[in-house]
């Protein structure tokens, strides 16, 4: 096991609702980032925050927004749902950015009806 | 923007044979990692290359970072049952913290 722990595991939400995910670094990680997973695809990068600052983005609408707090613990917000943001969210804990081997957490399973 | 393509998608081998998945990106490098997903699972680090021509083996399994930076592989030596799972590489340009996943790809292994 990584040390790496996201709640809820499993979500069912309405389209136009909103959602938040949390996660848990491992030990000693100052860096979260966070992706999307849609079914048979591979991870897709939202963003990273590093000692609580974003410090990248993907191609991701506003409406997906995120925190880190200063326990380096982290939440992914997720407003207006769409019926296209059912996926797994995966959050990755790491020590500094750049080349460093990320954790990854078991995963937010969103389902959008 | 960046994109990582990898081959095959899809691999069926018998328990025994070797497996090899290829990883292309279309801009340099600055580094890549690779993951294994079991089915219901979540990423798992395995390794990460960072210099050009790199070859790092782990047991039975061996990484290969091209010349230029662009392209990688994972070979895998007599496939055992436990190594099921999609594998994926992950690259990262130079100027950037964001990780590019591949398309993975999925090995099943017939005993």
């Amino acid at each position: 096991e990584t040390g790496v722990t996201q709640s809820p595991t499993h979500l069912i939400k309405t389209r136009g609702q909103q959602v938040t995910l949390r996660c848990s670094s491992q030990s000693g990680h100052n860096t979260v980032s966070w992706y999307q997973q849609a079914l048979g695809q591979g991870p897709q990068f939202i963003f990273q925050y590093y000692r609580e600052e974003e410090n990248g983005r993907g191609n991701f609408p506003p409406r997906f927004s995120g925190l880190q707090f200063p326990n380096y613990s982290s939440e992914l917000n997720v407003n207006a749902l769409e019926l296209d943001d059912s996926a797994l969210y995966l959050c990755a804990s790491s020590l500094g950015t750049g080349r460093n081997e990320q954790y990854f957490g078991p995963g937010t399973r969103l389902t959008v009806t | 923007g960046q994109q990582v393509m990898q081959i095959p998608q899809y691999q069926h081998v018998q328990e025994g044979e070797d497996f090899t998945t290829y990883c292309n990106s279309s801009t340099t490098l600055s580094n890549i990692q690779w993951y294994k997903q079991r089915p219901g699972g979540h990423p798992v680090f395995l390794i990460q290359l960072v210099k050009s021509g790199e070859v790092k083996k782990q047991k039975r399994l061996t990484f290969q970072f091209g010349e230029a930076k662009k392209n990688s592989s994972l070979h895998i030596t007599a496939t055992q049952t436990t190594d099921v799972g999609t594998y994926f590489c992950a690259g990262r340009g130079s100027g950037t913290y964001k990780y590019i996943f591949g398309t993975g790809t999925r090995l099943k292994v017939l005993a």
